[in-house]
């Protein structure tokens, strides 16, 4: 089968930096991608990998293992408004996506 | 603003009701998806549209029918739905259906079904 896991709640301190892992089982497999929904709002791209390594955005990066089938999201320099809920998705095929059930962030001052 | 607007923003309707969401993308794409999002579970990717032709089809059940008249518009029929499917429908839009491709999120229809 499909299905992807990451945490369900990540705690952290302002200026500090997180880690989101991200498991996945698939049979076929495009790339990994990472986004940001705000409560109340939609989600936000953030990264795109389809080959191992590390992407770097800003205070963003995220990881890919393909070998492993594992990725993560880090996230450096937290602000306040970093809180929010982060999505990893696989791409199975060109066209098809599947999110996991979302890790929300909450970050302390 | 992300270039994807969608109307209405709420919608309470009856299991007996039939009504349509409408999407609409500024930004030029070729490609526009359907999703649910209920709470305590993932996005559910429902339909994908490239150039105007659905080309995902994710066992949604018939009471949801989408339409894309044209590369701008997505739009999406319900008829006869059931209290569960009381969710969030996001639209998404991007420049071509390949995972590289950032997709573009509208703000969502919060609809109500009782």
């Amino acid at each position: 089968g499909q299905s992807l896991e990451q945490p369900s709640e990540v705690t952290a301190v302002e200026g500090a930096i997180v880690q989101i892992n991200c498991t996945y089982q698939t049979s076929g497999f495009y790339g990994l991608s990472w986004y940001q929904q705000h409560d109340g709002g939609a989600p936000t791209f953030l990264s795109y990998n389809a080959l191992d390594g590390l992407e770097e955005t800003g205070r963003f990066s995220s990881f890919l293992s393909r070998s492993d089938s594992y990725g993560y999201l880090l996230l450096q320099e937290l602000q306040m408004k970093d809180s929010a809920s982060y999505f990893c998705a696989f791409y199975s095929s060109a066209s098809k996506i599947i999110f996991g059930s979302g890790t929300r962030l909450s970050i302390r001052p | 603003e992300t270039g994807v607007t969608q109307t209405p923003r709420h919608l309470v309707m009856g299991m007996t009701n039939k009504k349509s969401l409408k999407c609409e993308q500024h930004l030029g794409h070729n490609a526009m998806y359907w999703y649910k999002q209920s709470a305590k579970k993932p996005l559910e990717l429902m339909f994908v549209y490239s150039l105007e032709e659905r080309v995902e089809n994710n066992s949604v059940p018939s009471r949801f029918s989408p339409e894309c008249p044209n590369s701008s518009h997505l739009f999406l029929h319900l008829h006869t739905l059931q209290p569960e499917d009381s969710a969030l429908y996001l639209c998404a839009s991007s420049q071509d259906i390949a995972g590289s491709y950032e997709q573009y999120f509208g703000p969502g229809t919060r609809l109500t079904v009782t």
